[in-house]
């Protein structure tokens, strides 16, 4: 059965405090790995997918990255607005295309 | 482009009543997902369809039915409510193969 793990559960950092998010995950074969940022009373809004170990991906002061048994997101110099809840999903290579397994997800304050 | 929207937004049931939630996506999207998130849980995934008048089992399917009448549009629905489906119900839509889902706003379904 896949499992993702996500550390630490609740994160608060200072405004330009520079951290990382965990997720660690066991997959029979990962096809992707993806992940989410949830506002409150908001649906997950996608941010990145990863293929391979070895990848990185970047979107603003967000950094994702891939090794065979986890994925980190790193948040240079973090704002006020950063705060959310991020989420991880794994794509197993079991078959279906569609069955992700979510993590329980980070909550991240930033304070001004 | 409105996304995937949702209705309603808010519904409140007494044990036993039924109610149907609505998606719908402009996206054009193949695959359509309706998943529940409790606290403590993760996202879980209830039903989905791969196309038009096809459905599938998530892994909480129980005490939940689903239609696909129409591309644009995946219907969830309780016949008799119970207090544990008590949660925020989340619809996605996606391309096939490994793509990201997109996400609605959700539904807080509260059953007394």
């Amino acid at each position: 059965e896949d499992q993702v793990t996500q550390s630490p559960e609740a994160l608060r950092l200072q405004e330009g405090e520079s951290s990382s998010l965990n997720c660690s995950y066991t997959v029979s074969g990962l096809r992707g790995l993806f992940w989410y940022r949830q506002d409150p009373g908001k649906g997950p809004e996608f941010l990145f997918t990863l293929y391979s170990a070895g990848e990185e991906k970047e979107k603003e002061r967000l950094k994702a990255t891939l090794t065979k048994k986890e994925s980190f997101l790193h948040i240079t110099a973090p704002k006020p607005e950063d705060s959310a809840t991020y989420l991880c999903a794994v794509l197993n290579s079991g078959g279906s295309n569609y069955k992700l397994t979510f993590g329980k997800g980070t909550l991240l304050t930033v304070n001004p | 482009n409105a996304g995937v929207t949702q209705t309603p937004k808010f519904r409140v049931l007494k044990t036993g009543q039924s109610m149907t939630l609505l998606c719908a996506q402009d996206m054009n999207h193949e695959y359509m997902y309706w998943y529940r998130q409790d606290p403590g849980m993760g996202l879980r995934l209830i039903h989905y369809s791969v196309g038009e008048g096809t459905t599938a089992k998530g892994e909480v399917p129980d005490g939940y039915n689903v239609s696909r009448l129409k591309k644009q549009n995946f219907l969830l629905g309780l016949e008799s409510a119970a207090p544990s489906q008590t949660s925020v119900y989340f619809c996605a839509s996606s391309y096939p193969a490994i793509r990201e889902q997109y996400f609605g706003p959700g539904t807080r379904l509260t059953v007394t």
